[in-house]
């Protein structure tokens, strides 16, 4: 069975710097899809940035980036000058690529990001 | 186009009532999911749906039951409701054709039951 694991509960950040939130998954498919999606405080779903499992490059959406090791099975997120709007409680999700699937998402526990001024 | 929306935002249930969430989605999805989320666990999906009359069960379907009448609408349902079902309730839709379709969510009904 698949999993997904984020061993973060929470994480904190100065205004302006860097962060890096860690998500590792397991898997036997060689082909699917991994995405973070952020939650505000309204409680909405909002996707981030998502990655296919055949691309090596690494998937990249204005100051979010993502570092995919597929080997190592680690999918971790870098948020660049963080705003304060960053704030948020993040998930890792994992869905299989085959198209026979039914598009289910594995969801990671989440992370809450605090973003400190 | 409103996406997903989700009746109602919130609820208050005793234990042992019963109550019926409504998803509707006007983007013509066949895929439809209900998940529910509690902290430190994440989204766990509950029921899923691959088109209009269909469902099938996903991860925790015990206690719930759905139906997909109409292709834009999937229902909820809790018949007895339970201290343990008290959550936060998401519903999502994704297109068929193609895996690189994202699913979209609604946002999310809170529910206490006492």
């Amino acid at each position: 069975a698949q999993t997904v694991t984020q061993s973060q509960p929470e994480m904190s950040v100065q205004e302006a710097e860097t962060v890096t939130l860690s998500c590792t998954y397991d898997t036997s498919e060689s082909d699917y899809y991994l995405f973070w999606y952020k939650q505000p405080p309204s409680r909405q779903m909002i996707l981030v940035i998502r990655q296919e499992a055949y691309k090596q490059q690494n998937a990249t959406e204005n100051r979010f980036s993502v570092n995919f090791q597929k080997a190592a099975k680690s999918f971790s997120l870098k948020i660049s000058d963080s705003q304060l709007g960053d704030a948020a409680m993040y998930f890792c999700a994992y869905r299989i690529a085959r198209s026979s699937n039914t598009g289910k998402l594995i969801f990671g526990q989440g992370t809450t990001l605090q973003v400190k001024p | 186009n409103a996406g997903v929306t989700q009746t109602p935002k919130f609820r208050v249930l005793k234990t042992g009532q019963s109550m019926t969430l409504l998803c509707a989605q006007d983007m013509n999805h066949e895929y439809m999911y209900w998940y529910r989320q509690d902290p430190g666990m994440g989204l766990r999906l509950i029921h899923y749906s691959v088109g209009e009359g269909t469902t099938a069960k996903g991860e925790v379907p015990d206690g719930y039951n759905v139906s997909r009448l109409k292709k834009q609408n999937f229902l909820l349902g809790l018949e007895s409701a339970a201290p343990s079902q008290t959550s936060v309730y998401f519903c999502a839709s994704r297109k068929l054709a193609g895996d690189i379709y994202e699913q979209y969510f609604g946002p999310g009904t809170r529910l206490t039951v006492t």
